[in-house]
């Protein structure tokens, strides 16, 4: 059974740092996997679509990597600001199903000013 | 371009009355899902709809209906409200599997 884990759940830096947060996965037969960020109340944004064939995907100052074998993707932050701060999830689209999203319990990152 | 869109924003019902939450994609996506949010327990699938004329049930479906009314829209329907069906309820779509999710800005429920 596919299990997705993130770490740490909470982070807190001050603004400017660069920062890096975890993904894992036990299963390695995924189609893809997606980070969000959620903002309190509101929904969830896509930021980065990585396809399992893939290696890094980049927007802006955000770098998502992935790698299959060893079950791990890390999102990479430079340069955080204020507004980064967010909850950020990771999901995992799985092969043998036309349907299965399974979620990462997100990491809650606080950018302090 | 408003890719998906969710009505109402927010609802507050009684135990036992009924409502449909709506959805609808401008995306021209194939398959579109209902999550539900809760604290601590992360997004679980209601139910989803891989293609215009299909849908097929999730994680937790009991108490949920769906209909999808063309490719566009796919709504959630509650019979008979109850208070554990207080939650955030999330629309999303994508156009195949290997393609990524769009999610909508959500409906935040209440039941008393």
């Amino acid at each position: 059974k596919q299990e997705v884990t993130q770490i740490p759940a909470a982070l807190s830096v001050p603004e400017g740092e660069n920062l890096v947060l975890n993904c894992s996965f036990t299963d390695s037969a995924i189609y893809n996997l997606q980070w969000f960020r959620q903002d309190p109340g509101k929904g969830l944004t896509s930021l980065l679509l990585i396809q399992s064939s893939q290696r890094e995907q980049t927007s802006g100052r955000l770098n998502a990597s992935l790698d299959k074998s060893s079950g791990r993707s890390t999102l990479y932050i430079a340069a955080s600001q204020p507004g980064d701060s967010a909850t950020y999830l990771c999901a995992v689209s799985l092969m043998d199903s036309n349907y299965q999203l399974i979620w990462g319990a997100g990491t809650k990152l606080i950018i302090k000013p | 371009n408003a890719g998906v869109t969710q009505t109402p924003k927010f609802q507050v019902l009684k135990t036992g009355q009924s409502m449909t939450l709506q959805c609808a994609q401008d995306m021209n996506h194939n398959s579109m899902y209902w999550y539900r949010q809760d604290p601590g327990m992360g997004l679980r699938l209601i139910y989803y709809s891989a293609s215009e004329g299909t849908t097929d049930k999730g994680e937790v479906p009991n108490g949920y209906n769906v209909s999808r009314l063309n490719k566009r829209e796919f709504s959630l329907r509650l019979e008979s409200a109850a208070p554990s069906q207080t939650s955030v309820y999330f629309c999303a779509t994508r156009r195949g599997n290997r393609d990524g999710y769009t999610f909508g800005s959500g409906t935040r429920l209440t039941v008393v």
